[in-house]
C-alpha cells in the first residue's frame, strides 16, 4: 500500500444506520483530514486531527465524529445518517499541519 | 465565509486553446497557494503550488500567475487537450507553524472540458 486507503469505496445506507468511514495512510504523516464533497460546494473540512490522539472541528461538523488512536488511522463516524449525509467523502493526509494534502480515492455515501 | 473565491464555475475550451481559472483571497496570512486537479472518480491530486514571493510558476503546460497586491492567483493551462478535463481547486494555506489556521481552504472548483 503506498498512500492513502479509504473503505468502502461505496455505500448505500438507509437513514438512521451507524456508518463509519476507514481511512488509512502509511506515509507517517501527522495531520489528517475528512472532507465532503458536493456538487457546487467544492470541498468542504468535516474534522481534522494534527497529531496522533487529536482532533478537531472544521466547517461542516455536525452528525459527525472523528478518533486518531494511532498516527495511520481516522476513521469518521455518522451516528445516525440523514439523507443530506449523501456526498462523496475524501480522506486526506499531511506532513503536517500548515502543508498541502494528499488525498485518498474517496466514499460515495449514499443515505436513503 | 470563504476564504478563496474561484471562477468560472465551469469552462468549456477547444482543444490548443487556454483556459484560465481564477482565485482571490482576503486573508494576507496566506503563503502557500496549491492547485488540485481531480478527474471523475478521484480523489483531488496536486498540481502545482506557488508562494506569494513568486509572480509565475511553470511547470509543463501549467502556469500559475500570481498577484499580490491584488490577492488573486490564476491557473493558465498553454495548448489544452481532452485530457485535461477535470475539475480545478484552488486553495490557500497558512504555513507558519504558529498559526491556528492551519489547514487548506479550498474555493469551489472549476469543472474544465477539452473539446478534442
Amino acid at each position: 500500500i503506498a498512500g492513502i486507503t479509504q473503505a468502502p469505496t461505496s455505500q448505500i445506507l438507509a437513514a438512521g444506520r451507524r456508518m463509519t468511514l476507514r481511512c488509512t495512510q502509511d506515509m507517517r504523516h501527522n495531520a489528517m483530514y475528512w472532507y465532503r464533497q458536493d456538487l457546487g460546494l467544492g470541498l468542504r473540512l468535516i474534522h481534522y486531527s494534527n497529531t496522533a490522539g487529536t482532533t478537531g472541528k472544521g466547517e461542516v461538523p455536525d452528525g459527525y465524529s472523528v478518533s486518531r488512536a494511532n498516527t495511520d488511522d481516522f476513521p469518521l463516524t455518522l451516528a445516525s445518517a440523514v439523507p443530506s449525509q449523501t456526498s462523496v467523502y475524501f480522506c486526506a493526509s499531511s506532513v503536517r499541519a500548515h502543508t498541502e494534502a494528499f488525498f485518498g480515492q474517496g466514499t460515495r455515501l449514499t443515505v436513503v | 465565509q470563504q476564504q478563496v473565491k474561484q471562477s468560472p464555475q465551469s469552462l468549456i475550451v477547444q482543444k490548443g486553446g487556454i483556459p484560465i481559472i481564477n482565485c482571490a483571497y482576503e486573508n494576507t496570512a496566506f503563503d502557500y497557494f496549491p492547485w488540485y486537479q481531480q478527474f471523475p472518480g478521484k480523489g483531488p491530486a496536486l498540481l502545482i503550488a506557488i508562494r506569494p514571493d513568486v509572480s509565475e510558476k511553470k511547470e509543463g503546460r501549467f502556469t500559475i500567475s500570481f498577484n499580490k497586491s491584488a490577492k488573486q492567483f490564476s491557473l493558465h493551462i498553454m495548448d489544452s487537450q481532452p485530457g485535461d478535463s477535470a475539475t480545478y481547486f484552488c486553495a490557500a494555506i497558512i504555513s507558519f507553524r504558529g498559526s491556528t489556521l492551519g489547514r487548506l481552504y479550498f474555493g469551489r472548483g472549476t469543472q474544465l472540458t477539452v473539446w478534442p
